[in-house]
C-alpha cells in the first residue's frame, strides 16, 4: 500500500524557520501534483500550497505567499514546504497529499494524505 | 478568493438516518468540487471527487450532486463508522479554499 510520510515539524520559536518534508513510498509520484494542507488544534482544513509534477507552477495560499516556498525532487520522491517568519498563527498539523484527475489547471481530488506533521510556534 | 460554506455546521443523527450536507460556493466553480471525511486524529480520507463521482472502495450509500455553486453530500443511511467530520473542497482555481466543516454525531 502506497504512502507518503511527512516530516521535519517541532517546536520552534516566532521568528524563525522550518522546511517540512514529504515522502512518497509504495506510490507513484511524479506525474502528481502534491498539495500541502494544515489544520490547526480544533479547527478545520485549510488550504496551503500545491506544487505541479514538474515543479514548474506552485500556487499558495495568502497566509503563505511571499514567505514560503515549494520544491521538489522526484528522483527522491520528495516535495519539501520551506516556511520563514513563522508566528503562532502557523501552529498546525501539516499534511501533504496527491492530486489525481483534473485538466492541468483545475479539478481533480486528493486521494492519498500523509499522517501528518505537528508544527509548533511558540516562545 | 471563492468562498465555501457548509451548513449545518453540527449535525446530530441515529444510525439509519438518511443525511445530508450542503456546500455554497460564492461564485461558480463548474463541478469541481471534492468530499473528505475525517475522524479524530486522522488524515482526509476522499470520499467523492468532481461533485458526484465515488472514489474507489468508499461506500455506495455516500453521494454527492450538483454543480455551479450548490452542492450537496448525502448519506442513504448512517452507520457507526460515517460518525466524523465531512469537508468539501473547490478545485477551481486559487486558492483550492475547504468548507469549514460538518460535524455528524450520533443522537
Amino acid at each position: 500500500q502506497g504512502q507518503l510520510v511527512e516530516s521535519g515539524g517541532g517546536v520552534v520559536q516566532p521568528g524563525t524557520s522550518l522546511r517540512l518534508s514529504c515522502v512518497a513510498s509504495g506510490l507513484t509520484f511524479s506525474p502528481y501534483g502534491i498539495h500541502w494542507v494544515r489544520q490547526a488544534p480544533g479547527k478545520g482544513l485549510q488550504w496551503v500550497a500545491l506544487i505541479w509534477n514538474d515543479g514548474n507552477k506552485k500556487y499558495y495560499a495568502d497566509a503563505m505567499e511571499g514567505r514560503s516556498t515549494l520544491s521538489r525532487d522526484n528522483s527522491r520522491n520528495t516535495v519539501y514546504l520551506q516556511m520563514n517568519s513563522l508566528t503562532a498563527e502557523d501552529t498546525a498539523v501539516y499534511y501533504c497529499a496527491r492530486l489525481v484527475g483534473g485538466d492541468g489547471y483545475n479539478g481533480g481530488a486528493l486521494d492519498v494524505w500523509g499522517q501528518g506533521t505537528t508544527v509548533t510556534v511558540s516562545s | 478568493d471563492i468562498q465555501l460554506t457548509q451548513s449545518p455546521s453540527f449535525l446530530s443523527a441515529s444510525v439509519g438516518d438518511r443525511v445530508t450536507i450542503t456546500c455554497r460556493a460564492s461564485q461558480g466553480i463548474n463541478n469541481y468540487l471534492a468530499w473528505y471525511q475525517q475522524k479524530s486524529g486522522k488524515a482526509p480520507k476522499l470520499l467523492i471527487f468532481d461533485a458526484s463521482t465515488l472514489q474507489s472502495g468508499v461506500p455506495s450509500r455516500f453521494s454527492g450532486s450538483g454543480s455551479g455553486t450548490d452542492f450537496t453530500l448525502s448519506i442513504s443511511s448512517l452507520q457507526p463508522d460515517d460518525f466524523a467530520t465531512y469537508y468539501c473542497q473547490h478545485l477551481n482555481s486559487y486558492p483550492q479554499t475547504f468548507g469549514q466543516g460538518t460535524k455528524v454525531e450520533i443522537k
